[in-house]
This record gives C-alpha cells, structure tokens and sequence, in this order.
C-alpha cells in the first residue's frame, strides 16, 4: 500500500535551519511529483511547494520562495524540504503528500516544526 | 497568485440535511478544482478531484460541479462522520492555493 512517512521536525529557532525527509513506498517514486503542504496550529492549509517526478521543476509560494528548497532522491525514495532563514510564522505540521495516483492522493501524518527561541 | 474564497464559513446543519459548500476563485481555473475534508488530529483527505470526480472510496453522497470561477460541493444527506472542515484548493496554475475552509457543525 501506498505510505508517505515524514520525519525531521522539532523546535528550532529562528534564522535558522531545518531539513524535512519524506519516505516513500508502495508506489513508482521516481514516475509522481510530490508536494508539501503545511498547516498552523488551528490554521488551514497552506501548499507549500512541489517537484516534478524526475526533479527538473519545483514551484514555490510567495510565502517561502528564496529561503526554502524541495528536492528528491529517486534512488531512495525520499523527498526533502530544506528549511532556511525559519520564522515564527513558519511554524505549522509539514505534510508530504503525493501527486494524484489514479483517483487519489496521499498523505503523511505530518511532522511538526516549532520556530521559537 | 489565485484566491479562493470559501463560504460560509461555517454551516450548522443537522444529520440527514443537504449541505452545499462554495469556492470561488479569483480568476478562472477551468476545471482544475479539488475538494479535501479534514476532520480533527487527522490529514485531509481528497473527496473530489478536476470539480466533479469522486476519489477512490469516497460515497456517492458526495458531489462536486462548476467550472470557471464557481464551484459547489454538495453533501446530499449529512452523515455524522461528515461534520469536519472542508477546503477547495486550485490546481490550475502555481503556486497551488487553498482556500480558507468551511466547517460544517452539528447544528
């Protein structure tokens, strides 16, 4: 069955840095783009960025574009966010989330990322 | 970047009624429109896709129309484990948007 594990969250403060993993499985990695959307605590969702299955395109919102990078490992399945220059309004769970599969999307359980000093 | 404007912001209605749920975009999005309900502690999940198709194991209670700039989704007879947040999120043209959500509560 199709699984998104995320994991790399955790309190940090700000101006500084923070790397999201995503372990995929259960379906062709390499053949999905991928996204992460992010939500504040009793927020709603925000989408945060995406990358074609090869990795040849991401997209960004305004909101993070210049201090976050999304990136892939096709040979481990893994997605990654690298998180730089972290504000306190960067707080919020981080879930990875797969391109539409047939008639579906997929989710992770999220990761929570608190920025504070 | 496109907006998406949910309404209302919250509908309190009672099991077995009709709720219909609004999003409108600031600028078309042709067909390009998915509808996600989330219910507390747990990630969204995908209810509809491209305005009308029903994802994978979703019930037929559950309809989604429009296209442009005006979309409903449509729950024919609330259930109680339909009482959640529900949110449109564009897919038309990047960056990807949400929009604020709508809550249905028990009335």
């Amino acid at each position: 069955q199709v699984q998104v594990v995320e994991s790399g969250g955790g309190v940090v403060q700000p101006g500084r840095s923070l790397r999201l993993s995503c372990a995929a499985s259960g379906f062709t990695f390499s053949g999905n783009g991928m996204h992460w959307v992010r939500q504040a605590p009793g927020k709603g969702l925000e989408w945060v960025a995406a990358i074609w299955y090869d990795g040849s395109s991401q997209y960004y919102a305004d909101s993070v574009r210049g201090r976050f990078t999304i990136s892939r490992d096709n040979s481990k399945n893994t997605l990654y966010l690298q998180m730089n220059s972290l504000r306190a309004e960067d707080t919020a769970v981080y879930y990875c989330v797969t391109q539409r599969i047939s008639d579906q999307d997929y989710w992770g359980q999220g990761t929570l990322v608190t920025v504070s000093s | 970047e496109i907006v998406l404007t949910q309404s209302p912001a919250t509908l309190s209605l009672s099991p077995g009624e009709r709720a219909t749920l609004s999003c409108r975009a600031s600028q078309s999005v042709s067909s390009y429109l998915a509808w996600y309900q989330q219910k507390p502690g747990q990630p969204p999940t995908l209810l509809i896709y491209d305005a009308s198709n029903r994802a994978t194991g979703i019930p037929a209670r559950f309809s989604g129309s429009g296209s442009g700039t005006d979309f409903t989704l449509t729950i024919s007879s609330l259930e109680p484990e339909d009482f959640a947040v529900y949110y449109c999120q564009q897919r038309s043209s990047w960056p990807w948007t949400f929009g604020q959500g709508t809550k249905v509560e028990i009335k």
